[in-house]
């Protein structure tokens, strides 16, 4: 079946350093590709998507490509705040299921 | 826009009790899912609805548990009885047809816990 292989976390940066959270999936056909975060308290927010190879999502400075060659879609932004601290979410609808596959989760924490 | 709306937001009760969580999904969305979230776990698909139709409920773990979808803009997920292994974070997203590739829109969760 479909998976999704997210990055260990937690991860802890400093602000205004670089951000990369690696996504690796498994999918059969051609699946559309998300990052959703979930700030303390609340509900999983979409933060930005692909829908085909090579398209790249962008949102809040975040930005994601989707490479089929590699199966992934790596999180990054260039210069991190401490309002991004969050948990990230990749996750894959494949095929004709209407069935979110999410990763793990990766707890980010940024310091002042 | 009201998002998804689920309540209540917390829920503290005593095993074996019935609890019963709601929720009212983005006007218009026809896709209806509940998920569970616990650190062991992560998120989980419990079930969804497609025009208040149950579609795939296999995430369901147990006969305890229950969705229904009485009409367009509400759902129930009902645990009865109880057991403190429930608590976790529930949540409804809701999403629309058309393209498969349209995203969720999930609530803010109702926090459970079972004593």
């Amino acid at each position: 079946g479909d998976s999704v292989t997210q990055m260990e976390g937690p991860v802890t940066l400093s602000e205004e350093a670089f951000l990369t959270i690696n996504c690796t999936y498994t999918a059969t056909g051609y699946p559309s590709l998300f990052w959703y975060v979930q700030y303390p308290g609340e509900g999983l927010q979409l933060l930005l998507k692909a829908t085909k190879a090579d398209d790249k999502g962008s949102n809040k400075g975040f930005e994601a490509t989707y490479r089929k060659e590699t199966t992934s879609f790596h999180l990054e932004k260039g210069s991190v705040q401490v309002s991004d601290s969050a948990v990230y979410f990749c996750a894959l609808i494949g095929g004709s299921a209407r069935q979110l596959t999410f990763g793990s989760g990766t707890q980010l924490t940024v310091l002042p | 826009d009201a998002g998804v709306i689920q309540s209540p937001r917390h829920e503290v009760t005593e095993m074996g009790q019935e609890v019963t969580l709601r929720c009212k999904p983005i006007s218009g969305h026809d896709y209806l899912f509940w998920y569970r979230q616990t650190m062991m776990r992560g998120l989980e698909l419990l079930i969804y609805f497609n025009n208040n139709v149950p579609i795939d409920d296999s995430g369901m773990p147990e006969d305890r548990f229950s969705a229904k979808m009485p009409n367009a803009s509400f759902s129930t997920l009902k645990i009865q009885p109880s057991e403190p292994r429930d608590s976790a974070v529930y949540f409804c997203a809701s999403s629309t047809s058309g393209s498969f590739n349209q995203p969720q829109h999930f609530g803010d969760g109702t926090r459970l816990s079972i004593l």
